[in-house]
C-alpha cells in the first residue's frame, strides 16, 4: 500500500525558517517525481514545487521560488521542504503528492502537515 | 501562467441527479495533461479523472471526464451521498502546475 507521511509542521514566526519531511513507502521512492502541494485554510489548492526521481529537475511556483528549496534522499525513501524566509501567506497545510512517470497529475497524497507563520 | 477557472462555484443538488463541473483554462490545454480530484473536509485530495477522461484506479465509472482545448468537465452521473464534497481541476504547462478554484457539491 503507497503511502506518505509528512511530517515538520509547526507555528513560526515570520522571517524564520522550517523544513518539511515526507516518509514514503509502499513503492518504489526513486522510480516517482515527488511534488509539495499547499492549501491555506479554507481555500484551494496551490502547487508548491517538484523534483524528478533523480533531482536533475526542479520547478517551483513563482510565490515561493528563491525561498523554498525541495530535495530528496532516495536512499531513506524521503522528500524534504526547506522553507526559509516565512510569511503570513506561506500558512497552509503542505502536502506531498507522487506523480507517475507516464503523467502530469499526482496519483497519492499525504495527509498533510500544518505550517502556521505567525507572531 | 495557464489560468484554470471553475465553475459553478457552489452547486446544490440532490441524491440520485447529475453532476456537471465545468473547467475553462486562459490557453489551450494538453488533454493529456488535465485532471480531476476530489477532496473531504479533513482529507487529502482524492485523484478521480486523469488525461481529461481516464478514470483513476478504484474510482465508480459514475465518474467521468470530458473536453479538450480550454474547456474540460466533470461529470457524476447518479450522485451518491459520499459523493458530496469540493472539486478541482488542474492542469500542467511550461513547468508549473495550477488547479482551479474548486467547485463546492452540496446536498440540496
Amino acid at each position: 500500500e503507497v503511502q506518505l507521511g509528512e511530517s515538520g509542521g509547526g507555528l513560526v514566526q515570520p522571517g524564520r525558517s522550517l523544513r518539511l519531511s515526507c516518509a514514503a513507502s509502499g513503492f518504489t521512492f526513486d522510480d516517482y517525481a515527488m511534488h509539495w502541494v499547499r492549501q491555506a485554510p479554507g481555500k484551494g489548492l496551490e502547487w508548491v514545487s517538484g523534483i524528478t526521481w533523480n533531482s536533475d529537475t526542479i520547478i517551483y511556483a513563482d510565490s515561493v521560488k528563491g525561498r523554498f528549496t525541495i530535495s530528496r534522499d532516495n536512499a531513506k525513501n524521503s522528500l524534504y521542504l526547506q522553507m526559509n524566509s516565512l510569511r503570513a501567506e506561506d500558512t497552509a497545510f503542505y502536502y506531498c503528492a507522487r506523480r507517475p512517470r507516464s503523467g502530469w497529475y499526482f496519483d497519492y497524497w499525504g495527509q498533510g502537515t500544518l505550517v502556521t507563520v505567525s507572531s | 501562467e495557464i489560468v484554470l477557472t471553475q465553475s459553478p462555484g457552489t452547486l446544490s443538488l440532490s441524491p440520485g441527479e447529475r453532476a456537471t463541473v465545468s473547467c475553462r483554462a486562459s490557453q489551450s490545454v494538453s488533454s493529456s495533461h488535465l485532471a480531476w480530484y476530489q477532496q473531504k473536509p479533513g482529507q487529502a485530495p482524492r485523484l478521480l479523472i486523469y488525461d481529461a477522461s481516464s478514470r483513476a484506479t478504484g474510482i465508480p465509472d459514475r465518474f467521468s471526464g470530458s473536453g479538450s482545448g480550454t474547456d474540460f468537465t466533470l461529470t457524476i452521473s447518479r450522485l451518491e451521498p459520499e459523493d458530496f464534497a469540493v472539486y478541482y481541476c488542474q492542469q500542467h504547462g511550461s513547468a508549473q502546475y495550477t488547479f482551479g478554484q474548486g467547485t463546492k457539491l452540496e446536498i440540496k
